[in-house]
């Protein structure tokens, strides 16, 4: 059983450069959310998920987008990186319908020059 | 809005019991959780009690929650190496987001 997966696991962008970040879990979770961990501010919740065809923000969600059209699978698209998106972002998912008992992905390291 | 504190740094010898300390301001909360992340890894639920239980055990792991003073613990007894880590306190209000702390790193010299 793998999971919540995530690729890649480091990434390196130039300013203005777009690119996704891919998750998946293959536990039939409803939940599923994308978070960044940056120094001394713990992690930040950019957008959620509560189930396919469902999105929606959280404190941070400026400069990323997310689509949920299947079950296993929640992307998160940068548009146009920043260096102020270097950051190391976590996928986590829940087999609740709310961010309960979160299980989390081992992270992508993200630096945008 | 909800905010969660810890310490930063805490180191201990082996074999010593370590106490991480967390201090929250939701008062709804539903859950409150421990996540502990080794380098390079992502976060993994160490353990999580509901608010309505002022003591949880598991193993070597204690958990203590002060409701009224909105204070929660984690005590891991005869710590060791394998210990060294971050963790993390979280909150949730069954809401759709956990409110992260900054994190502990716990040091566990021999």
């Amino acid at each position: 059983n793998a999971g919540v997966t995530q690729t890649p696991k480091f990434q390196v962008l130039k300013t203005g450069q777009s690119m996704t970040l891919q998750c998946a879990q293959d536990m039939n979770h409803e939940y599923m959310s994308w978070y960044r961990q940056d120094p001394g501010m713990g992690l930040r919740l950019i957008h959620y998920s509560v189930g396919a065809g469902i999105t929606d923000q959280g404190e941070v969600p400026n400069g990323y987008n997310v689509s949920r059209s299947t079950t296993e699978d929640f992307p998160l698209r940068l548009l146009s990186a920043a260096p102020s998106q270097t950051s190391v972002y976590f996928c986590a998912s829940s087999y609740q319908i709310n961010a309960e008992k979160l299980f989390f992905g081992s992270g992508t390291q993200l630096s945008v020059l | 809005g909800e905010d969660v504190e810890q310490s930063l740094f805490l180191s201990v010898r082996e074999g010593d019991s370590s106490v991480i300390n967390c201090t929250y301001t939701d008062s709804s909360s539903t859950y409150l959780y421990w996540y502990k992340q080794e380098p390079g890894a992502g976060l993994q639920l160490l353990t999580y009690i509901f608010s309505n239980m002022d003591m949880k055990q598991d193993q070597r792991l204690t958990v203590l929650l002060n409701k009224k003073d909105k204070h929660l613990s984690l005590r891991i007894a005869d710590t060791q190496t394998g210990d060294s880590a971050i963790y993390f306190c979280a909150e949730s209000g069954g809401g759709n987001k956990l409110t992260f702390g900054t994190g502990t790193q716990l040091k566990v010299e021999l």
